[in-house]
């Protein structure tokens, strides 16, 4: 089983700020990751896919890049309802996996 | 519009079994892969489950292999997730998910979950 580890858990920062996720795979993954992000009683919605694909209507200030074992999402300037978590996903091998996430919070 | 409707989520005693149904719309359900994944209280997105459009290939989580079974009627636009011998660790929002393609893909649409609580 891949395992996947995101880092910081939590990232506190101010609306306007950078932000920087990380994610690090187990093995490596090739390209195959994706990132989620999911609010309190909402389904999490796909934002990245392929290390760095946008998914259909998500805004530019999420970027994503990295290979191999090493991945990151950034947000450019964090808007009031980026505050969120986070989770990458790996879909090289079964089982799928997801990292434990990343929660990003208000300063 | 893509719609998946999760029901069957309830409080079940330890040991017990439930089944899990998604009503699919909005996109031909025949041709994507699906799958469930779960959010249990306090924890982050566990997969849990997934199977091929034509239903003849399925996957399993660890933590459920032997005791969950995933399903689908391609004829009623549904997925399945029957779920036995559950434990106080499977209690957890049940999502099913709709897949970008017939063989696998990410996870592109999301349904809004169902709960399910082990507990005597």
């Amino acid at each position: 089983e891949i395992m996947l580890t995101q880092s910081p858990a939590t990232l506190s920062l101010s609306p306007g700020e950078r932000a920087t996720l990380s994610c690090r795979a187990s093995q490596s993954i090739s390209n195959y990751l994706a990132w989620y992000q999911q609010k309190p009683g909402q389904a999490p919605r796909l934002l990245i896919y392929d290390t760095s694909n946008r998914a259909t209507g998500i805004p530019a200030r999420f970027s994503g890049s990295g290979s191999g074992t090493d991945f990151t999402l950034t947000i450019s300037s964090l808007e009031p309802e980026d505050f969120a978590v986070y989770y990458c996903q790996q879909r090289t091998s079964w089982p799928l996996t997801f990292g434990g996430g990343t929660k990003v919070e208000i300063k | 519009e893509v719609q998946l409707l999760e029901s069957g989520g309830n409080l079940v005693q330890p040991g017990g079994s439930l089944r899990l149904s998604c009503a699919a719309s909005g996109f031909t359900f025949s041709n994507y892969a699906m799958t469930w994944v779960r959010l249990a209280p306090g924890k982050g997105l566990e997969w849990v489950s997934a199977n091929t459009d034509s239903g003849d290939r399925t996957y399993y989580g660890d933590s459920v292999k032997g005791r969950f079974t995933i399903s689908r009627d391609n004829s009623k636009n549904t997925l399945y997730l029957q779920m036995n011998s559950l434990r106080a660790e499977d209690t957890a929002v049940y999502y099913c998910a709709k897949r970008s393609y017939g063989t696998g893909g990410w996870i592109d649409y999301w349904g809004q979950g169902t709960l399910v609580t082990v507990s005597s």
